[in-house]
């Protein structure tokens, strides 16, 4: 699976756009762009995930580049239980295991 | 969403002794389950993938004798931490995916935080 390259930390600011960006530059054509957050001393929950084209669900968008060499989770309006350790993980097709990289970790401030 | 529950959440046990994790997928079966560990501030690491009636795949640098994984049924991978030392403290995790689909995302369990006195 392609390597993930994520900042380590941001700020946001509560009820504005958190746009969390991904590089994945060796990401092959088969290979799922997956977004997990993990909120302290719990499981990493699952947020969405997408192939190349932009995503949508209740809880994120996940806007992926035309040449799908990096792609941005947005928390449309961040809130304070929004802040966790944010992961950005590519998989191929049929490999089960999800290999965690270190993740961003977002603060979001009152 | 499908769940999967971790038992204990918390346990704490004295050096040398040996402490059994529980995985199940509750709605959903899994031929295959993954255990990760994770150390306070670090990344969840995976440490090995259970499979069901069949041997566990360790990955590189991870002790199978010691970590004891058995996948007995589609629903429930147990992981039994042998002769347990305090490095062995951490925030253990496992995870499995329903089978349907070629893209199904994977389901963690809420995790298991080991102490060792």
């Amino acid at each position: 699976d392609a390597k993930t390259t994520q900042p380590t930390s941001m700020d946001c600011a509560e009820g504005r756009a958190a746009n969390l960006p991904c590089n994945h530059s060796t990401i092959s054509g088969n290979e799922y762009v997956y977004w997990y957050r993990q909120i302290h001393s719990q499981g990493p929950q699952y947020i969405i995930h997408g192939l190349k084209n932009n995503e949508t669900n209740e809880m994120a968008s996940l806007i992926i580049t035309e040449d799908r060499k990096s792609s941005t989770l947005i928390l449309p309006h961040a809130t304070l239980r929004d802040t966790a350790v944010y992961y950005c993980i590519v998989r191929a097709p049929r490999n089960n295991d999800m290999r965690f990289g270190a993740g961003t970790r977002l603060t979001v401030k009152p | 969403g499908a769940v999967v529950s971790q038992h204990p959440s918390r346990v704490i046990c004295k050096s040398g002794t040996s402490v059994k994790i529980e995985c199940r997928s509750l709605d959903f079966q899994a031929t295959t389950m993954f255990w990760y560990r994770q150390f306070p501030k670090q990344s969840l690491m995976l440490m090995a993938t259970s499979n069901e009636g069949s041997k566990a795949t360790y990955e590189q640098g991870v002790e199978k004798d010691k970590f004891l994984i058995n996948h007995a049924s589609l629903t429930l991978s147990t992981l039994t931490v042998t002769s347990a030392h305090p490095e062995d403290s951490s925030f253990y995790i496992c995870s499995a995916h329903p089978p349907q689909g070629v893209d199904t995302e994977a389901f963690f369990g809420q995790g298991t935080r080991l102490t060792v006195v």
